[in-house]
């Protein structure tokens, strides 16, 4: 199947700093990424879409301008978490989309990145 | 609003012991239901995508069948590698996951 990486793994920071993380799909074109959280014991919840060359699409309830998301490229979308408080610490996942024909889609996922704010 | 409902929230079998994971789902109109495999830490891994009622698909020990209001997850002869947590999806709405863990 096709790789999606995500960078870094881990990150540990400070109240109040910003992190960046990186989604690449390594062997196909994604039009469209996806940035999920997922807290312990509970499924992914969609956070935003992301379609290359455009804005992002965010899902009700999160803040846009405290996840910014980049897609500057068909092969790399970015969150970055800015003014990170406790209660982001969360495990984030972005997925892209790659399309198959007569309108099917496979969704590839990341290996996602453990954020813990201090 | 889309729903899904996965049963049970968690299994344990023997390895060997054949079982299903469900997924019911209610939405407004289906544009493929999804599932995942998803293990600890990681982010899920892509299974299988069905589209219509009726369709299956199979890849090693799993088989996934959908119907118009739920899909299920057969495991045939399930090996302590199949432990992991199962999450099925419709579009960008995810179950909670069936923890399955095989027992050796």
């Amino acid at each position: 199947g096709a790789v999606v990486s995500q960078h870094p793994s881990r990150v540990i920071c400070k109240s109040g700093t910003s992190v960046k993380i990186e989604c690449r799909s390594l062997d196909f074109q994604a039009t469209t990424m996806f940035w999920y959280r997922q807290f312990p014991k509970q499924s992914l919840m969609l956070m935003a879409t992301s379609n290359e060359g455009s804005k992002a699409t965010y899902e009700q309830g999160v803040e846009k301008d405290k996840f910014l998301i980049n897609h500057a490229s068909l092969t790399l979308s970015t969150l970055t978490v800015t003014s990170a408080h406790p209660e982001d610490s969360s495990f984030y996942i972005c997925s892209a989309r790659a399309s198959g024909i007569r309108g099917t889609y496979e969704q590839y996922f990341g290996p996602g990145t453990r954020l813990t704010v201090t | 609003e889309d729903q899904v409902t996965q049963s049970p929230e968690a299994l344990r079998l023997q390895e060997g012991e054949s079982s299903s994971l469900n997924c019911s789902y209610t939405v407004s109109g289906l544009r493929g239901l999804f599932w995942y495999r998803q293990d600890p830490g990681k982010g899920p891994e892509f299974l299988f995508t069905l589209y219509s009622a009726g369709e299956e698909k199979e890849k090693e020990r799993l088989k996934a069948t959908l119907t118009k209001k739920e899909s299920f997850l057969h495991i045939t002869a399930p090996k302590p590698e199949d432990s992991a947590t199962y999450l099925c999806a419709v579009g960008q709405t995810f179950g909670i996951g069936t923890k399955l863990q095989v027992i050796p």
